[in-house]
């Protein structure tokens, strides 16, 4: 079975600096999707980033930038200039063609000091 | 467009009753998919509908049941409520399905039951 694992519980950054989020997890499938979801306090959980398993270049969304390790099952987040904003619960999901479901993470909660 | 919408918002019920949570996903979405979130679980998969048709089932009672009309939109229900299902009910929309897409989440229905 498909799991997914985020070994840390709770990360702190400080406004303008860099902070990486870790994610593993596990599959015998050769073509899925990795995502990572933000739920700030509101509850509304809204898309980061996406990466397709076979596509070997790490996505980018502006700040938010993926280091995707197909072989080690490794997909980390690094948020670069952090701000404010970015403060929230960041699950790591995984997803297939097929399936009709996102696993998710437990979740890493984000705490960003001025 | 318009967001994915949930109501109610907030529920309150008593052990043994019913209660139908409403999911109205983005404009021309077909796909619907309902979560629970707890602190001790997590995003746990309930199901997911396409086209009116449930292709996908999580780990979850019979007490745990879904629907979908011809406009898309969605209902849970859930009977005989215990004090374990408490929790947050997040229902998420996307174009076709659920593994490989971005889904977009509505802002959930908070369930207390006492």
């Amino acid at each position: 079975a498909q799991t997914v694992t985020q070994s840390q519980p709770e990360m702190s950054v400080q406004e303008a600096e860099t902070v990486t989020l870790s994610c593993t997890y596990d599959t015998s499938e050769s073509d899925y999707y990795l995502f990572w979801y933000k739920q700030p306090p509101s509850r509304q959980m809204i898309l980061v980033i996406r990466q397709e398993a076979y596509k070997q270049q790490n996505a980018t969304e502006n700040r938010f930038s993926v280091n995707f390790q197909k072989a080690a099952k490794s997909f980390s987040l690094k948020i670069s200039d952090s701000q404010l904003g970015d403060a929230a619960m960041y699950f790591c999901a995984y997803g297939t063609y097929n399936t009709d479901k996102l696993i998710f993470g437990t979740g890493t909660r984000l705490q960003v000091f001025p | 467009k318009a967001g994915v919408t949930q109501t109610p918002r907030y529920l309150i019920k008593t052990r043994g009753q019913q209660v139908t949570l409403s999911c109205s996903p983005i404009s021309g979405h077909r796909s619907v998919s309902w979560y629970q979130q707890t602190p001790g679980q997590g995003l746990q998969f309930l199901f997911e509908y396409f086209s009116e048709t449930q292709r996908n089932k999580g780990n979850f009672p019979g007490r745990f049941s879904g629907r979908q009309f011809s406009n898309s939109r969605s209902e849970m229900n859930v009977s005989t409520l215990e004090l374990g299902d408490s929790a947050l009910y997040l229902c998420a929309s996307s174009l076709r399905g659920v593994g490989q897409e971005t889904q977009y989440f509505g802002p959930g229905t908070r369930l207390l039951v006492l």
